[in-house]
């Protein structure tokens, strides 16, 4: 069975500090992995994904994941954090076709 | 404009009222999907479909119905017999591929308020 946890559930930075979202899965399988964001009362947005390639991959705005299959890690960093930023952002983890695992979700705010 | 669509933004129902959901897409994709969310937790699959005229209850289908007529078109209906149906409700669509797992795209999303 996949399960995904997310080991904050609000992140608090400063603009132009690092960010780090912190994500950790179990699944028996090799399995795919994501990172959404979601601003307030809107849709899931595809930030980046994971699928076996590199380990590093690289989405958009900046954003980044490692994929570490040691640590069953996958978590979501950003050099600079710009207010625009501040959202909710989900870790998925599917080991099956279509099926998806969402986290619970890390709030992050981002301080002028 | 390609993308997900849904209607109405928000939605108010009474208690004991049926209502339903639209979800639209114009992106030529074989599966579609609905999801709950509810406040600080992720979301939770109701129902999915992965090919016309064919549909799979999800983690949570209780209380939920849906139908899918079109590959365009899915539909959900909150019926009076779901206990608690004050939520975010988003609508997904993905290619259906051979992929290992097919990226989802997200609507923009349906809050349901029951009074």
């Amino acid at each position: 069975a996949q399960s995904v946890t997310q080991l904050d559930s609000h992140v608090s930075v400063s603009e132009g500090t690092p960010v780090l979202l912190r994500c950790n899965y179990s699944s028996s399988y090799s399995p795919s992995l994501f990172w959404y964001v979601q601003h307030p009362n809107k849709g899931l947005q595809l930030l980046l994904k994971y699928t076996s390639a590199a380990t590093l991959v690289k989405g958009i705005n900046g954003f980044e994941a490692e994929f570490k299959k040691s640590e069953t890690s996958f978590h979501l960093t950003k050099p600079s954090a710009h207010m625009s930023d501040a959202a909710e952002y989900f870790c998925v983890v599917s080991e099956r076709s279509n099926m998806l695992t969402f986290g619970g979700g890390t709030r992050l705010m981002v301080k002028p | 404009d390609g993308g997900i669509t849904q209607s109405p933004k928000y939605l108010f129902r009474k208690e004991g009222q049926n209502v339903t959901l639209s979800c639209e897409q114009n992106l030529n994709h074989d599966a579609m999907y609905w999801y709950r969310q509810d406040p600080g937790q992720g979301l939770r699959l109701i129902y999915y479909s992965q090919i016309v005229n064919d549909f799979q209850k999800g983690d949570i289908a209780e209380g939920y119905s849906v139908s899918r007529e079109k590959k365009e078109s899915f539909p959900l209906t909150v019926t009076s017999a779901q206990k608690n149906p004050t939520a975010f409700y988003l609508c997904a669509s993905s290619m259906n591929s051979q992929e290992l797992t097919d990226t989802q795209y997200f609507g923009p999303g349906t809050r349901l308020t029951v009074l």
